[in-house]
């Protein structure tokens, strides 16, 4: 079966940097994407990887090894409106998105 | 502001009631989909429509039934529903959803239905 898996819940401190890792087993590969939602708010796009490597957006940033079935998503200079689940969905053969359950991200002052 | 909206924003439905959900995109999109959200659970996707044709329908029961008029508007009617069946359902849209490429879904807001 198709599986994506993340922690469930992350906890850390304003200003420092946190990962949130996300391994996959898929029927094929056609990219990954991470998305934040907020509590009670539409999931929002940050990021796609499709090739091996580190895609850098601001604050954010996301890698991906395929060989490995893995991501991560990176977060510096942690703020507290990024208190948000963080979605990772990879795309497989059939273009169809498969989704993690999300990792809930705890900042504290 | 996605671009996606969706009305009601909350419902509460006894199982014999018959209810509509509405999405509405004004992104110029030729996909729309319905995504399921349950607490802790991954998204679970419902139905595809590219250029108002259903492409997918991931073993939905039928007591859900979609609706696209147009590619802008997206609908899913609700009868005789289920306790198991309150959860967050979600709208999205994108340019497609066929072939290789890098576009991402645009999401609603969401409706939270509760089904006593």
């Amino acid at each position: 079966g198709q599986n994506i898996d993340q922690p469930t819940e992350m906890t850390a401190t304003e200003g420092a940097i946190v990962q949130i890792n996300c391994t996959y087993q898929t029927s094929g590969f056609n990219g990954l994407f991470w998305y934040q939602q907020h509590a009670g708010e539409a999931p929002t796009f940050l990021s796609y990887n499709v090739l091996d490597g580190l895609e850098e957006k601001g604050r954010f940033s996301s890698f991906l090894s395929r060989s490995k079935g893995y991501s991560y998503l990176l977060l510096k200079e942690l703020q507290m409106k990024d208190s948000a689940s963080y979605l990772c969905a990879v795309r497989d053969s059939n273009y169809q998105l498969i989704w993690g359950a999300g990792t809930k991200l705890i900042i504290k002052p | 502001e996605t671009g996606v909206t969706q009305t009601p924003r909350h419902l509460v439905m006894g199982m014999t009631n018959k209810k509509s959900l509405k999405c509405e995109q004004h992104l110029g999109h030729n996909a729309m989909y319905w995504y399921k959200q349950s607490a802790k659970k991954p998204l679970e996707l419902m139905f595809v429509y590219n250029f108002k044709e259903q492409t997918e329908n991931n073993s939905v029961p039928s007591r859900f039934s979609p609706e696209c008029p147009n590619s802008s508007h997206l609908f899913l009617h609700l009868h005789t529903l289920q306790p198991e069946d309150s959860a967050l359902y979600l709208c999205a849209s994108s340019q497609t959803s066929l072939g290789d490429n890098s576009y991402e879904q645009y999401f609603g807001p969401g409706t939270r239905l509760t089904v006593t």
